[in-house]
């Protein structure tokens, strides 16, 4: 089944600067990975997805790359700020069951002011 | 306004008692799923249900039950077999199953044992 790795376990920042997280997934047949963001005691929210037919995309300071010769994706937020603070997950589907997603084990980013 | 909506917030459970979590959602959306998530943890998959009446289990079904007679609706039984039920439960949604599908998640149940 498919494995996903995600790395750092947690993220300190400082206000303005760039953070970078990095997933790793191991099944090649894959071709949707979402990212997500939760609040303390609060349910996941999606802030961007990227499909394997394109290598990035961006939404405003949020962008997500692909390389699927390497198998891993990753998060970039750019400039920071105090709300971006929050647990990110990346996923990956897996195909061997066709209706799961398996979530890598999180990064809390804290910004620091 | 469309969304999750999961109830209660919060749930105490006494030894030896089963609890049942609400789940319904208004996306016209036909799979449902629920996850736990324990602290400093990532998620993980307890039941999934891509239509009415029909459901599997996940990785941690043990302990756990399920129904899906509405397809708005997918509530979550923790049973007294469930030994290690304090979690965080949540339930998502997606338009049809499948991974390539985007799952919206509710506000999540925090659970309790007394």
């Amino acid at each position: 089944g498919e494995n996903v790795e995600q790395h750092p376990s947690t993220l300190s920042v400082q206000e303005g600067d760039s953070a970078v997280i990095k997933c790793t997934y191991s099944d090649s047949a894959s071709n949707y990975f979402p990212w997500y963001k939760q609040e303390l005691g609060k349910g996941p929210q999606l802030i961007i997805d990227i499909r394997s037919n394109v290598g990035e995309k961006k939404d405003q300071r949020i962008a997500v790359t692909l390389n699927k010769t390497a198998k891993h994706f990753s998060l970039h937020i750019t400039e920071t700020q105090p709300e971006d603070s929050a647990v990110y997950f990346c996923a990956a589907p897996e195909y061997s069951s066709a209706s799961k997603i398996i979530f890598g084990s999180g990064t809390r980013l804290s910004i620091r002011p | 306004d469309g969304g999750i909506t999961q109830s209660p917030k919060y749930l105490f459970r006494k030894e030896g008692q089963n609890v049942t979590l609400s789940c319904e959602q208004n996306l016209n959306h036909d799979a449902m799923y629920w996850y736990r998530q324990d602290p400093g943890q990532g998620l993980r998959l307890i039941y999934y249900s891509q239509i009415v009446n029909d459901f599997q289990k996940g990785d941690i079904a043990e302990g756990y039950s399920v129904s899906r007679e509405k397809k708005e609706s997918f509530p979550l039984t923790v049973t007294s077999a469930q030994k290690n039920p304090t979690a965080f439960y949540l339930c998502a949604s997606s338009s049809i199953a499948g991974g390539q599908e985007t799952q919206y998640f509710g506000p999540g149940t925090r659970l309790l044992v007394l």
